[in-house]
């Protein structure tokens, strides 16, 4: 079956540098997702990784170990306007059927 | 504003009856594909369309839902004799190559 776990909630300080881990287990694995989602809101991409390695887009990186089932989610100069949902979703398929974790809650406070 | 948009945006509707979602994605993108939402999850998969062609089907949906696309651009979602655990939050989602998706603002449904 297909597995997603990554923590329920973080705190973090404004200006700082926070990074929320996600392990996954998934058949016929094709790749890594990152979305943002804002309470009330739906999701928004972030990234996508299906090489192992690091990926970096302005203040988030996102990296991925295919061998370990382990990516993370890397913010930087944390603003408060990024206390939102993090949530890690594993493809599969030539679909790209997208198996969500719960989400990490993140909070930026001053 | 990511080019998805939905309809309604929020429904409420009493237990046992039917009710339609619309979704009209980025007018290029080829997949579409649905997910709800409840508080505290993840968005978890129902169904994906390429073009008019629905090619997965995800086993938790009863088959009291049912999606159409029929001219591969717009799609519809319908709940037949809708229960309360039905309520939640439906998003809709459109790609061009899958690997990044745009979702819309999402339907609220409501059974009461």
């Amino acid at each position: 079956g297909q597995n997603i776990d990554q923590p329920t909630e973080m705190t973090a300080t404004e200006g700082a540098i926070v990074q929320i881990n996600c392990t996954y287990q998934t058949s016929g694995f094709n790749g890594l997702f990152w979305y943002q989602q804002h309470a009330g809101e739906a999701p928004t991409f972030l990234s996508y990784n299906v090489l192992d390695g690091l990926e970096e887009k302005g203040r988030f990186s996102s990296f991925l170990s295919r061998s370990k089932g382990y990516s993370y989610l890397l913010l930087k100069e944390l603003q408060m306007k990024d206390s939102a949902s993090y949530l890690c979703a594993a493809a599969s398929g030539g679909s790209y059927i997208p198996t969500f974790g719960r989400g990490t809650s993140l909070i930026v406070h001053p | 504003d990511t080019g998805v948009s939905q309809d309604p945006r929020h429904k409420i509707t009493k237990r046992g009856q039917n009710v339609t979602f619309r979704c009209d994605p980025i007018s290029e993108h080829n997949r579409l594909y649905w997910y709800r939402q409840t508080l505290g999850q993840g968005p978890e998969f129902l169904t994906y369309f390429q073009n008019e062609a629905q090619l997965e089907k995800s086993r938790l949906l009863s088959d009291r839902f049912s999606a159409e696309r029929p001219k591969g651009s717009f799609s519809t979602l319908e709940i037949q004799r809708t229960e309360q655990g039905d309520s939640a939050m439906y998003l809709c989602a459109s790609s061009l190559s899958g690997h990044e998706q745009y979702f819309g603002p999402g339907t609220r449904l409501t059974v009461t």
